[in-house]
C-alpha cells in the first residue's frame, strides 16, 4: 500500500492563503484526489490530478509532482467556512479503491 | 436525484451484538465502496462492489465483517459479534465507474459506538 503523509493541523487567518502538502510513496501511481470534510459530514470532492502541474478551480488549486511523490492543495482568500479537514487520497495502478492520508485540519481565524 | 444515503446515522450497541449498516448509492452508479474512519485516522478501505463482478473484500479487518449488494444497488455491511475496536464512522461511497478520475461521492456515514 501507500504511505501518505500530510500535516495534522494548520491555522490561518481569514483572507490569507494556506498550502497543505501531501507526500506519498507508491509503486504504480495512478491519480491523486483531494477531499474536504467538515466535522460530522461526508467528504466532498475537491480536485483530481494525474499529470504533473497545477489544476486551478476557483479559490482552490492542486499541484502534483509525480517524480517527487508530492502534491499540495492551495486555498486562497480563506473564508471561515473553509475550516475543515482536507484529505489527500491516492489511487495505485488499476486499483479502484483510494488510500487516504489521515487528513489535515485547517482552522480559519477571524 | 439525491446523493448517497446511509442509515442509521448513529448506532449504539453492546459488545457481542450484531449490527447492520445500510447504504443507498446514487442511482446509476455501478461502483460502491465501504470505508471506515476511526478518530484521528484516515479513511480505511473495507470492500468494493462493481456491477456484477465478485466484490473485493481485501480490506475487511476480520471474518466478523461481511457485506452484500442486492440488485446492483443497495448495500448492507454486517458486523457480527461487535467489539469495542469496531467503534468508528462507517462511510459508503459510489461512483459512476471505478476507473480514472471518476470521483467517489460519499454518504454522511453511520457512527457506530460499541459499549
Amino acid at each position: 500500500g501507500q504511505n501518505i503523509d500530510q500535516p495534522t493541523e494548520m491555522t490561518a487567518t481569514e483572507g490569507a492563503i494556506v498550502q497543505i502538502n501531501c507526500t506519498y510513496q507508491t509503486s504504480g501511481f495512478n491519480g491523486l484526489f483531494w477531499y474536504q470534510q467538515h466535522a460530522g459530514e461526508a467528504p466532498t470532492f475537491l480536485s483530481y490530478n494525474v499529470l504533473d502541474g497545477l489544476e486551478e478551480k476557483g479559490r482552490f488549486s492542486s499541484f502534483l509532482s509525480r517524480s517527487k511523490g508530492y502534491s499540495y492543495l492551495l486555498l486562497k482568500e480563506l473564508q471561515m467556512k473553509d475550516s475543515a479537514s482536507y484529505l489527500c487520497a491516492v489511487r495505485e495502478g488499476n486499483d479502484y479503491k483510494l488510500s487516504f492520508g489521515a487528513g489535515t485540519t485547517v482552522t480559519v481565524r477571524a | 436525484g439525491a446523493g448517497v444515503s446511509q442509515s442509521p446515522s448513529n448506532k449504539v450497541t453492546e459488545k457481542g451484538k450484531d449490527v447492520e449498516l445500510r447504504c443507498d448509492p446514487i442511482s446509476g452508479h455501478t461502483a460502491l465502496y465501504w470505508y471506515r474512519q476511526s478518530l484521528g485516522q484516515g479513511l480505511e478501505f473495507l470492500i468494493y462492489f462493481q456491477g456484477n463482478s465478485a466484490p473485493d473484500k481485501s480490506g475487511l479487518p476480520s471474518d466478523r465483517f461481511s457485506a452484500e449488494r442486492t440488485g446492483g444497488s443497495v448495500s448492507t455491511l454486517t458486523i457480527q459479534r461487535t467489539q469495542q475496536e469496531d467503534s468508528a464512522v462507517y462511510l459508503c461511497a459510489s461512483s459512476f465507474q471505478a476507473s480514472g478520475g471518476n470521483e467517489q461521492f460519499f454518504g454522511p456515514g453511520t457512527r457506530l459506538t460499541v459499549l
